[in-house]
């Protein structure tokens, strides 16, 4: 499977501000996903990151609070704007490719927001 | 959309003892279920999954079965071992081609009692 790395792995911040988190794979990827995992709870779909047009978000979840960008098969930036305590969450990558069902995780990214 | 449910929540297990946790999806479209295992502060991994078109599979003491009419799958631990305790999320996936988007089931901590 591939290796997935992202930055930060964690970061504490102020409301109102942002933080933009990587997701780096180290071989080409058809699909990238974000989610967020809230404190002992389920993962949640944010989007999916498509390289060369628009994140497809699901629903409760808009481009202006979490623009995403996929320059490319092996990267996807996620950033939470606007930040408020509500936004304290893990929020994970994953990849897949199209011809393996197969869905991978990053490490995860542990934002605490005060 | 998709919506998964999973049960029990939680789960004690003697070690040595067998454990099962089900899930129930909505979608007759869904035709690929993984299972995942998340150890506290660590990423989902995936540890065996399942397709439509077939009933059951089985790695080592880990297996899957699949009803597809009665629109539920479950995974079965034997042998339990102290490693085998964390929180297990099912998932399901309607797949359009090119689109592995997941919907997870709420988790099941499963505690194996030494």
């Amino acid at each position: 499977s591939a290796v997935i790395s992202q930055k930060p792995s964690r970061d504490i911040c102020q409301r109102g501000t942002s933080l933009t988190i990587q997701c780096q794979v180290d071989s080409q990827v058809t699909m990238m996903f974000w989610y967020r995992q809230q404190p002992g709870q389920s993962l949640t779909l944010i989007a999916t990151a498509n390289q060369g047009s628009e994140a497809t978000y699901e629903s409760g979840f808009v481009i202006d609070k979490f623009p995403i960008s996929r320059p490319n098969l092996t990267f996807s930036t996620l950033t939470v704007s606007n930040m408020s305590p509500e936004d304290s969450s893990i929020y994970l990558c994953s990849v897949a490719t199209v011809d393996s069902y197969e869905q991978y995780f990053g490490p995860g990214t542990r934002l605490t927001v005060t | 959309g998709e919506n998964v449910e999973q049960h029990p929540s939680t789960l004690s297990v003697q070690e040595g003892d067998s454990a099962v946790i089900k899930c129930t999806y909505s979608d007759s479209a869904s035709n690929y279920f993984p299972w995942y295992k998340q150890e506290l502060g660590k990423r989902p991994q995936l540890i065996i999954d399942i397709r439509s078109n077939v009933g059951e599979k089985k790695d080592q003491r880990i297996a899957v079965t699949l009803n597809k009419t009665a629109k539920h799958f479950s995974l079965h631990i034997t042998e339990t071992q102290p490693e085998d305790s964390a929180v297990y999320f099912c998932a399901a996936s309607i797949d359009p081609v090119g689109n592995e988007k997941l919907t997870f089931g709420t988790g099941t901590r499963l505690t194996i009692i030494p």
